[in-house]
């Protein structure tokens, strides 16, 4: 069965440096999402992605944020100099078609440590 | 300061008895709901999802009631293995096409 695949599943990061998080949807979706979850919290939206732009974003994806489709395969989330509390799970995720008729499947995750 | 973890309701059942999940959503515009079940170290995995136009939907082992006039979500899951223990969360979507997760609930099941 077609899944959405994470990488590193373990970043480790100085706080202040930048990190890419990598994703690779499943091939025939065309929404793309990121999520975080911080340990032992709910899991919270952060931007959504369809035809080469962002849909919308939450309160959380803020300036220090921004993802991209660098080429037809992968899906990436890059964090700017980054925070302590920007410790946390975050997952891609990826559906065929708009929410309301497709479900959101999601990938296994990265854990991104700010030390 | 530190962020304090939310403390998860939890459900211990008998292997082989019936679970029933409960979740209380806010926003009555929500229109679509999905269930999902996360196991330690994994992402969350979609079980079954429901439109606002239904009551019942049954799945695989797994059926979603839905009582759109008290916003109450449940998730029954039928003759509960070992390997169903896990964390599940309720989602809804409101108006946009993003998700709002709930706190989630811990089954465990005793063998």
């Amino acid at each position: 069965e077609p899944e959405v695949t994470q990488t590193p599943s373990h970043q480790v990061t100085q706080m202040g440096q930048e990190v890419i998080l990598r994703c690779v949807p499943i091939s025939n979706h065309l929404y793309f999402y990121w999520y975080r979850q911080i340990l032992g919290q709910k899991v919270e939206f952060l931007v959504s992605f369809y035809n080469n732009e962002i849909s919308e974003k939450s309160e959380i994806f803020d300036d220090q944020f921004s993802v991209e489709r660098p080429d037809g395969s992968n899906f990436t989330l890059k964090i700017r100099s980054t925070k302590l509390e920007d410790s946390a799970m975050y997952f891609c995720a990826s559906s065929e078609a708009e929410l309301k008729n497709q479900p959101q499947h999601f990938g296994d995750g990265t854990r991104l440590s700010i030390l | 300061g530190e962020s304090v973890g939310l403390h998860l309701p939890t459900l211990s059942v008998q292997e082989g008895d019936n679970s029933i999940i409960n979740c209380a959503y806010s926003n009555s515009a929500s229109d679509y709901f999905i269930w999902y079940k996360q196991e330690s170290g994994k992402g969350p995995q979609f079980i079954i999802d429901i439109r606002s136009n239904m009551d019942k939907r049954q799945g695989q082992r797994v059926t979603v009631l839905l009582n759109k006039t008290v916003k109450h979500l449940s998730l029954q899951i039928a003759a509960t293995q070992p390997g169903d223990s896990a964390v599940y969360f309720c989602a809804e979507k409101v108006m946009s096409n993003n998700l709002f997760f709930g706190t989630g609930t811990r089954l465990t099941v005793i063998p």
